[in-house]
């Protein structure tokens, strides 16, 4: 079975500062990857994704991702954080061998907090 | 503009009132599915759909029916909905391509069931 870890609930950063939200996983072979962001009252929003090639992934607004084989983890990170990216956050990771459900499989998500 | 809707936004009904929830895409995508998130749970799939008239459950069925007769819609039907059943549910929606492809979200539907 697979899983997903965010082992904060929350993580504050100030305006300026890097940021990470951090993602583990488990899964068997290779997994796909992704992340999402859940603003106030708004459906989830895709942010960006790893399905093979360079370990280094950028996405949407600024924000990018490293998937890290050997220590299973895909933290998402932003070199400048910003009021706006204050949001909840998801990481999900799905089975590439699984063709018909296709299933995403969420973890419980991190609160990203930047203060002014 | 591509996306994925869903109606009602909120939803308060009674224990045993049969609900439906739309799901509409407008991007010919032949995956569906239906999550519910619950608080420290994530989300976790309910029932999916390969194309028009195949459906499957996901990790959650219990109480759920879904039916996919046009490529574009894929409702959620609660026959006899209860309280353990009020949670966010959203629809997601993909193509069926080589792999890895990305699951559009819509906008979600609160139900609380009293």
């Amino acid at each position: 079975a697979q899983s997903v870890a965010q082992p904060e609930d929350q993580v504050n950063v100030a305006e300026g500062n890097p940021l990470t939200v951090k993602c583990t996983y488990s899964v068997s072979g290779n997994p796909y990857l992704f992340w999402y962001v859940q603003y106030p009252n708004r459906g989830l929003q895709f942010l960006l994704k790893y399905i093979t090639g360079d370990n280094l992934v950028k996405g949407s607004y600024g924000f990018e991702a490293e998937f890290n084989k050997s220590q299973t983890s895909f933290h998402l990170k932003k070199p400048s954080a910003l009021v706006s990216d204050s949001a909840l956050y998801f990481c999900a990771v799905r089975n590439p061998m699984d063709t018909g459900r296709r299933a995403l499989t969420f973890g419980s998500g991190t609160r990203l907090q930047v203060q002014p | 503009e591509a996306q994925v809707t869903q109606n009602p936004r909120y939803l308060i009904t009674v224990t045993g009132k049969k609900l439906t929830v739309t799901c509409s895409q407008n991007m010919n995508h032949e995956y569906m599915s239906w999550y519910r998130q619950d608080p420290g749970l994530g989300l976790r799939q309910i029932y999916y759909s390969m194309n028009v008239e195949v459906t499957d459950k996901g990790d959650v069925p219990e109480g759920y029916k879904v039916s996919r007769k046009e490529k574009r819609n894929f409702p959620l039907i609660l026959e006899s909905p209860s309280p353990n059943q009020t949670s966010l549910y959203f629809c997601a929606s993909s193509l069926l391509a080589g792999g890895g492809e990305t699951q559009y979200f819509g906008p979600g539907t609160r139900l609380l069931v009293l």
